[in-house]
C-alpha cells in the first residue's frame, strides 16, 4: 500500500513570495491533515478536513495560509506572502475513515522542508 | 488548555543500555495517547496507540506504559537503529482528532 505522497521536498523562497505544497493521502483516507513542524518542536496542526469539508482550521493563519482539497482526494496548502517564522517542514498525513480505534492512527508523509530567507 | 511535555530532550545511551522516556500530559478527557518515531528528513511513524490507564504495548525492544497523567516509553537494551526522535501525541476525547505533539526526545544509541 502506497504511503502518503508529498511534494516538493525541498523548497527555498524569499520573504513575500508565495508557495505551495501538495500532498496525496493514502487511497480510501478521508480524512486528512496538515502539520507545521519548526525545528525542534513537536508537529502543530494547521488544518484538517474530512473528505472535502474543513472540519478544523483553528491555528491556521488565515491572513496567509489557505489550503483546498478539491474532490476530496489530494490537497495543496499555500502560503502567501511567506515570512522567516514560516521556515518549518509541512507535515501531511491522513487517516481512515469509519468506526473503531483504527481511524485513529494517522499516516504521515516524508514533509516539505521549507526555508524562507 | 491541552498540554504534552516530555523528558528528557535528549538522551545518550550506550548500546544495550536500557532508558525511558517520559511524556508528562494534561488534557481534559483523553481518548488516546500516541507514540510516533521520526527518523532525521522523515515524517512521524506510528508505533503505539494507549486509550486507558494501566494499558501497555510492547514492539521489539519497545514498551509503552500509560498512567492518568504520563506515559513511558522504555527501551531495552537498545541498538544503535533504534536512534530517532521519539514523539508523544495526545487525542482529546470527542475531538476531531487532532494530535496535540510534545516537542519529542531525541535518543542516540552509541555501539
Amino acid at each position: 500500500e502506497a504511503g502518503v505522497a508529498q511534494s516538493p521536498r525541498y523548497k527555498i523562497i524569499e520573504k513575500r513570495q508565495s508557495v505551495a505544497f501538495w500532498c496525496n493521502p493514502i487511497s480510501g483516507h478521508a480524512t486528512l491533515y496538515w502539520y507545521q513542524q519548526i525545528l525542534g518542536q513537536g508537529p502543530k496542526l494547521l488544518i484538517q478536513f474530512q473528505n472535502n469539508g474543513v472540519v478544523d482550521d483553528s491555528q491556521l493563519p488565515k491572513d496567509r495560509f489557505s489550503a483546498e482539497r478539491l474532490k476530496g482526494v489530494d490537497s495543496t496548502l499555500k502560503i502567501q506572502p511567506a515570512k522567516l517564522e514560516d521556515s518549518a517542514v509541512y507535515l501531511c498525513a491522513s487517516s481512515k475513515t469509519g468506526q473503531g480505534r483504527l481511524k485513529d492512527i494517522q499516516y504521515f508523509g516524508a514533509g516539505t522542508r521549507l526555508s524562507v530567507l | 488548555e491541552d498540554q504534552v511535555t516530555q523528558s528528557p530532550e535528549a538522551l545518550r545511551l550506550q548500546e544495550g543500555e536500557s532508558s525511558s522516556l517520559n511524556c508528562s500530559y494534561t488534557v481534559s478527557g483523553l481518548r488516546g495517547l500516541f507514540w510516533y518515531r521520526q527518523d532525521p528528513g522523515k515524517g512521524p511513524e506510528f508505533l503505539f496507540t494507549l486509550y486507558s490507564a494501566g494499558e501497555e504495548k510492547e514492539k521489539e525492544r519497545l514498551k509503552a506504559t500509560l498512567t492518568k497523567k504520563e506515559s513511558f516509553l522504555h527501551i531495552t537494551a537498545p541498538k544503535p537503529e533504534d536512534s530517532a526522535t521519539y514523539l508523544c501525541a495526545v487525542q482529546e476525547a470527542g475531538n476531531t482528532g487532532k494530535l496535540i505533539f510534545g516537542q519529542g526526545t531525541t535518543l542516540q544509541v552509541k555501539p
